[in-house]
């Protein structure tokens, strides 16, 4: 299994809601990753775990909360968002987080607020 | 100076020729370079990658990586219709972050 899912596919919600993204990997990478990418714009990295640990959070706002429940499992938690945060919300996974490993994408999470 | 840069395109090439990608890179500590192609609305898919100096090649793909200029690129022979997409240049920086370029567009013409 060399993928990566993500659920859901698409998401709209409204500035009060909370909602929340997930993804799943089964290759036992060891890394994982959230990005979030602009139309005609490159992913921007968000979060990065690393043996179920935050390892690295880019200045994100805190209306975005990542979790690692497990080493397989990561979310994304998303409470009163802005419409400026719609955007394609990718998944990444790595073997480990070193300098060498190769990341896969999911198929991403196409989020708008409305 | 922006870490990675690509040339935005669009690049037109005609079927069957060679299509030639260019990334450029500011930090000389950069150990590791990817390409991902991402097609419109979906999320982006490894091709290829390179660590050391050299050419790499992979089917129609080949990964050429020179660290003294500090710049890598992708070529891509006998280009197909089904090759155009955005082309994303990576590199592994500081911080064990992939760092992105801005992509090249690719359009290949039948």
């Amino acid at each position: 299994d060399t993928e990566v899912t993500q659920t859901p596919k698409h998401l709209v919600m409204g500035m009060t809601n909370k909602k929340s993204l997930k993804c799943e990997q089964h290759m036992g990478h060891r890394a994982m990753y959230w990005y979030k990418q602009k139309a005609k714009k490159p992913p921007e990295l968000m979060f990065v775990y690393s043996y179920e640990k935050l390892s690295i959070n880019e200045s994100v706002p805190s209306r975005f909360s990542p979790e690692c429940p497990n080493s397989s499992l990561l979310n994304l938690h998303l409470h009163a968002l802005q419409p400026e945060d719609s955007a394609l919300y990718l998944c990444a996974s790595s073997r480990t987080p070193g300098l060498d490993n190769e990341q896969f994408f999911g198929p991403g999470t196409r989020l708008t607020v409305l | 100076q922006k870490e990675v840069e690509q040339n935005s395109g669009p690049l037109s090439v005609p079927e069957g020729a060679i299509a030639s990608l260019n990334c450029t890179y500011s930090d000389r500590g950069s150990q590791s370079f990817f390409w991902y192609r991402q097609y419109s609305g979906k999320s982006p898919e490894l091709i290829m990658f390179i660590y050391s100096n050299g050419d790499k090649e992979d089917g129609r793909f080949t990964a050429q990586l020179n660290k003294a200029s500090q710049y890598v690129s992708l070529l891509i022979r006998d280009s197909q219709p089904s090759d155009s997409a955005t082309y994303l240049c990576a590199v592994n920086g500081y911080g064990n972050k992939l760092v992105f370029g801005a992509g090249t567009i690719l359009r290949v013409k039948s």
